[in-house]
């Protein structure tokens, strides 16, 4: 499986954009970057997912590097509920049932 | 509304009492996942089922086992538990609709069980 790295943590202000990090330089032509949170005590949550082209929801932004080796998950205004754990994932796109591998994340703490 | 629920939230078993864990689905998903997170860890694929198919993890102990009697619900089953599996236990569910890859994944809120 095509391993992501990500640092271990981040700190940032309250109302301040975020950006999170992640390198996968094996990622593969089928593979999709999802992203994941978990705040204390629950399941991981979706946050957000792409291929090749920048995505946007409700809850972030991801841009992919034109290589498509590395990621960044933005938040554009954080909030204390932001922090969390944030998983990188690839997904394997074909050949596969949607299996996820974790790998550590990063935590993000945001300061009031 | 919860979509993919886990009961209990909280189970507290004996050393090599068999222990089973239960999850729901209202989504309709094809696919269902059962992980294990332990204390300050990633969550770790023990197994899933694609339909009624059973696809185990190569480094799953045989300890483990999971049922799925219908489409909505999936059990964790631990046969002698030690006191090494005292986890966070998460369910999850995807849709291989449009390709696995382009599906994210729905977790519940995890069965944290403990061992005495």
């Amino acid at each position: 499986d095509a391993k992501t790295t990500q640092p271990n943590s981040m700190e940032s202000n309250e109302e301040e954009p975020v950006h999170l990090p992640c390198n996968h330089s094996t990622i593969s032509g089928t593979d999709y970057i999802h992203w994941y949170r978990q705040l204390p005590s629950q399941g991981p949550e979706y946050v957000i997912h792409g291929l090749t082209s920048n995505v946007n929801n409700r809850m972030a932004s991801l841009a992919i590097a034109e290589d498509r080796k590395s990621s960044t998950l933005i938040l554009h205004r954080a909030t204390l509920r932001d922090a969390a754990v944030y998983y990188c994932i690839l997904k394997i796109g074909r050949g596969s049932q949607g299996n996820l591998i974790f790998g550590k994340g990063t935590k993000l703490s945001v300061k009031p | 509304d919860a979509m993919v629920i886990q009961n209990p939230r909280y189970q507290v078993t004996q050393f090599g009492k068999p222990v089973t864990l239960s999850c729901s689905q209202t989504l309709n998903h094809n696919v269902m996942y059962w992980y294990q997170q332990k204390s300050s860890q990633a969550p770790k694929l023990l197994f899933h089922y694609y339909d009624k198919d059973f696809n185990n993890e190569a480094d799953t102990p045989d300890n483990f086992q999971s049922r799925r009697p219908n489409t909505s619900f999936c059990f964790l089953d631990i046969r002698s538990p030690g006191l090494g599996d005292a986890a966070m236990y998460l369910c999850a569910t995807s849709s291989i609709g449009r390709g696995p890859g382009n599906q994210p994944q729905h977790f519940g809120d995890g069965t944290r069980l403990s061992i005495l």
